[in-house]
């Protein structure tokens, strides 16, 4: 079974820049999330998808990013004019609509740096 | 509002060794808890997880029990190996399908010969 497929796996952009990450879950998953990992930290959601729909965006800073999942399946973060505290890795999970334990699968992330 | 708390930040022990890394959560609702490890450049993988208290859940010579009473989960491990040297993140979920993960910030162990 495939994994989580993210792409690219780097970027490293000039402060005001803008990038868009792409992400392929999991065949058959229905939630899709997006965490930012700044360097020496923990995994922050960014936001979370069920299907083609938003269930939480509140920790997804709305003037710079945006995030869609337009037919449920692949999904695009996109980040405009971008700073220097946006550099981290950022990375896409999926699970499926079957299972109760919460269990997330992780695609090895798109490393940003903005300079 | 929930969250996770990893008190070390760095662990460094000699190959050999037991392995204790701490974990304690907050929440009002019933939880799954989690250990992921995250190897340089790849992804973070499941190590661990339950949700039953006072059980014992162990995989790949790693072994935890959650503890409701005292909102622990902390990860074990008898003898430390080189290959052991990576990122450990304790997380928790509410469970059920789509729901998110709270992650710690981690927990750096650095197995030495």
């Amino acid at each position: 079974e495939a994994g989580v497929t993210q792409s690219p796996r780097y970027a490293v952009l000039q402060e005001g820049q803008a990038v868009s990450f792409w992400c392929d879950p999991i065949s058959g998953h229905d939630t899709l999330y997006w965490y930012q990992q700044p360097r020496d930290q923990g995994p922050q959601l960014l936001v979370y998808f069920r299907d083609e729909a938003v269930i939480d965006n509140s920790q997804l800073p709305s003037d710079r990013f945006s995030a869609v999942r337009p037919k449920g399946t692949n999904s695009t973060l996109k980040i405009q004019s971008a700073k220097q505290g946006d550099t981290a890795t950022y990375l896409c999970a999926s699970s499926p609509l079957t299972g109760d334990t919460g269990q997330l699968y992780f695609g090895e992330g798109s490393k940003l740096t903005v300079l | 509002g929930d969250s996770v708390t990893q008190t070390e930040g760095l662990v460094t022990l000699t190959e050999g060794l037991p392995v204790m890394l701490n974990c304690t959560y907050q929440t009002a609702y019933s939880t799954f808890l989690f250990w992921y490890v995250q190897h340089l450049n790849e992804a973070p993988k499941l190590l661990l997880k339950s949700s039953t208290d006072n059980k014992r859940t162990e995989h790949q010579g790693f072994h935890a029990t959650l503890h409701k009473s005292s909102s622990s989960f902390h990860l074990q491990k008898s003898s430390a190996q080189l290959s052991d040297s990576a990122l450990y993140y304790c997380a928790l979920s509410h469970g059920g399908s789509g729901n998110k993960l709270i992650f710690g910030t981690g927990t750096l162990l650095s197995v030495k010969p």
